[in-house]
């Protein structure tokens, strides 16, 4: 089973309004943390925001929140205002606890979703 | 502020020649290092990483290696590249298990 889904290969916004990129998750690991990154055109892959598992508050930075429901296991980003330099890929990734090494530094990845911003 | 370098920045190879990728990162010490792939399209892979000189895992068999000769260098080597080897490599640095940063990225064609 995957363990992270993004289940929109493409979104569409317009200019100046709000839009929300889904994320399910697939964990038994009480501790984890899950990120979003996006990647422009260039290539680059930008950190954008995290949630940890124990927080009790939903992670905001600037324009971009996280709506994190854990029982449901979904950490969907919102974007507010977007903008038209939002336009790019956007992956949802999660790091799980420990392995049997210890803690546990690796990340795993969502096939990602490409929005597009309207003018 | 940390910096992280890439290099080279594109790459065309043919089959069966070698490969070495170049990530340093500046303006932190000992700090976690990943090597990445992403085929056109799709997620990242994890191919390696590193949590300190001589501690290197691998996550994926391959015909890939990774060295770390200094704490804020890591090397993506291959002896002979295969078609399936194309792709975006990207490095990246993390502290701990916080958020993980990445480079630029290095676009690999093997023709």
């Amino acid at each position: 089973a995957q363990k992270i889904t993004q289940t929109q290969p493409g979104m569409f916004v317009q200019e100046k309004e709000a839009v929300t990129l889904d994320c399910t998750y697939d964990t038994s690991d009480p501790s984890y943390g899950l990120f979003w990154y996006k990647q422009p055109s260039s290539g680059e892959m930008i950190f954008l925001i995290y949630q940890g598992s124990y927080d009790q508050q939903n992670a905001t930075e600037g324009r971009y929140s996280l709506n994190f429901q854990k029982a449901r296991k979904s950490a969907n980003l919102v974007i507010s205002a977007s903008q038209l330099g939002d336009s790019a890929m956007y992956f949802c990734a999660m790091r799980e606890g420990r392995d049997s090494g210890g803690s546990n530094y690796k990340l795993t990845f969502g096939k990602g979703t490409l929005l597009t911003v309207n003018p | 502020s940390q910096t992280i370098h890439q290099w080279p920045a594109t790459l065309v190879q043919p089959v069966g020649s070698p490969l070495s990728l170049e990530c340093t990162v500046e303006g932190t010490s000992n700090p976690n290092l990943y090597w990445y792939r992403q085929a056109a399209g799709r997620g990242l892979q994890l191919l390696f990483y590193s949590i300190g000189i001589d501690q290197i895992s691998s996550e994926v068999p391959q015909n890939l290696s990774a060295s770390r000769p200094q704490d804020r260098q890591f090397i993506l080597s291959s002896k002979k590249l295969l078609l399936s080897d194309s792709g975006f490599y990207l490095c990246a640095w993390s502290v701990m298990v916080s958020e993980q940063y990445f480079g630029p990225g290095t676009r690999l064609t093997v023709t």
